[in-house]
């Protein structure tokens, strides 16, 4: 049964600083990886997706890396703004069979 | 273009009652799923569709249901509600459920009183 767990929970950080959010997950046999951001009480918005096949995939500040091996995955955000404080999910597709999601890292950015 | 859409954004529904929930997906995606988000038990998969067949469901008890249409739009239905069902509910779309990008609407809360 795939588990994703992601490090850390929560991250409070100044503005401008580069910041790494960690994901990983137990099966290695996946489709694909998708990174979302949440606001609260909102829906889920598509980041990144990493197929996998694939290394990384980047969008503007942001990079996501893969590593099917070793089952992780890392989003780094370059410079970050108080618009980027949210919850941080990571989504596995195990198969196109449906998305198993990590518990997410909620981020911080203070002014 | 536009997103998915969930109707309605908000449901205060009572203990034992039935509730159904609409998606819209985006024009020319297939593939639907939902989703059900709680503070205890974080993002957990319901059940998906593609061209109006069921491909997969999770572990949820038989109360929860869903269907797709002939135009890709989606309900799901709770019966007998009990507090416990009290979340977000999320759905997704996708051009087919193999190996492409989900986009998310923006869900449906039910308040379960």
């Amino acid at each position: 049964k795939q588990e994703v767990t992601q490090i850390p929970a929560a991250l409070s950080v100044p503005e401008g600083e580069n910041l790494v959010l960690n994901c990983s997950f137990t099966d290695s046999a996946i489709y694909n990886l998708q990174w979302f951001r949440q606001d609260p009480g909102k829906g889920l918005t598509s980041l990144l997706l990493i197929q996998s096949s694939q290394r990384e995939q980047t969008s503007g500040r942001l990079n996501a890396s893969l590593d099917k091996s070793s089952g992780r995955s890392t989003l780094y955000i370059a410079a970050s703004q108080p618009g980027d404080s949210a919850t941080y999910l990571c989504a596995v597709d195990n198969y196109g069979q449906n998305f198993v999601f990590g518990p997410g890292t909620r981020l911080s950015v203070l002014p | 273009k536009a997103g998915v859409t969930q109707t309605p954004r908000y449901l205060i529904k009572t203990r034992g009652q039935q509730v159904t929930l609409s998606c819209s997906p985006i024009s020319g995606h297939r593939s639907v799923s939902w989703y059900q988000q709680t503070p205890g038990q974080g993002l957990q998969f319901l059940f998906e569709y593609f061209s109006e067949t069921q491909r997969n469901k999770g572990n949820f008890p038989g109360r929860f249901s869903g269907r797709q249409f002939s135009n890709s739009r989606s309900e799901m239905n709770v019966s007998t509600l009990e507090l416990g069902d009290s979340a977000l509910y999320l759905c997704a779309s996708s051009l087919d459920p193999a190996n492409t990008e989900a986009f998310f609407g923006q869900g449906t809360r039910l308040t379960v009183v």
